[in-house]
């Protein structure tokens, strides 16, 4: 069945901008969406439909699409931004939904 | 404000069945696709299906079909996820999730998790 791939940890310093991708063949045809989960809480949406921020969502928070790939942009990284942080998608025939395996992101 | 507020904790042997629930509200429950998020001990998400209530039209992740059921209750705005022999490894936490406008397979706002322990 389809895939998302994701790195599994990016490291930045507080202050530096972090980048985290994620690859699948269906991306040029279905949106990409980014979701912070912190532990012990349940997942957040902080990037929908590739590029779009939700109400709420600071502004460092960007997305963007090229390809078959997405990224999620962390400008000024910030220590309360350590999480992990999963791409979402679906496969090409609108079929059913997919999460890639998620990245860890450390600030310090 | 829309919430979403599922049901307790489970401790189920293997073999027994189970029926998990997530109610809405706040918003038209059943104009919005409303899904359910399996997250293993110390592992990723995992997408499972989600629902359109309105009609109750299912989509499922290949790796859940046949697996388990979801369905919806328009009337009382809430929607479930049901085992009909769960297994050791069904052990997991549980999250429903709804979209909004943000496109069919968006979720939007989440449930505060199910946490489902199986064990003999």
């Amino acid at each position: 069945s389809y895939e998302l791939t994701q790195p599994p940890s990016v490291s930045v310093s507080p202050g530096q901008t972090a980048r985290i991708t994620c690859s699948g063949d269906a991306l040029p045809k279905q949106y990409g969406y980014w979701y912070q989960q912190k532990p012990g809480q349940a997942p957040v949406l902080v990037i929908y439909k590739d590029t779009e921020r939700p109400s709420g969502i600071p502004e460092r928070f960007s997305g963007s699409t090229s390809g078959t790939t997405v990224t999620l942009t962390i400008t000024g990284a910030q220590a309360e931004d350590e999480a992990d942080y999963y791409c979402q998608s679906a496969d090409s025939s609108s079929a059913y939904g997919v999460f890639g395996g998620g990245t860890r992101l450390t600030v310090l | 404000e829309v919430q979403l507020v599922q049901s307790g904790a489970e401790v189920k042997k293997p073999g027994e069945s189970l029926k998990i629930s997530c109610q809405g509200s706040g918003y038209s429950f059943v104009d919005y696709w409303i899904g359910w998020v399996r997250q293993m001990p110390g592992k990723g998400l995992e997408w499972m299906g989600i629902i359109y209530p309105r009609d109750s039209d299912t989509k499922y992740s290949p790796s859940f079909q046949g697996q388990v059921t979801i369905s919806a209750d328009k009337s009382i705005s809430t929607a479930y996820l049901q085992w009909s022999s769960l297994k050791a490894s069904d052990t997991a936490m549980y999250y429903c999730a709804s979209q909004s406008s943000s496109g069919v397979f968006s979720l939007d706002f989440w449930g505060q998790g199910t946490l489902v322990t199986v064990s003999s």
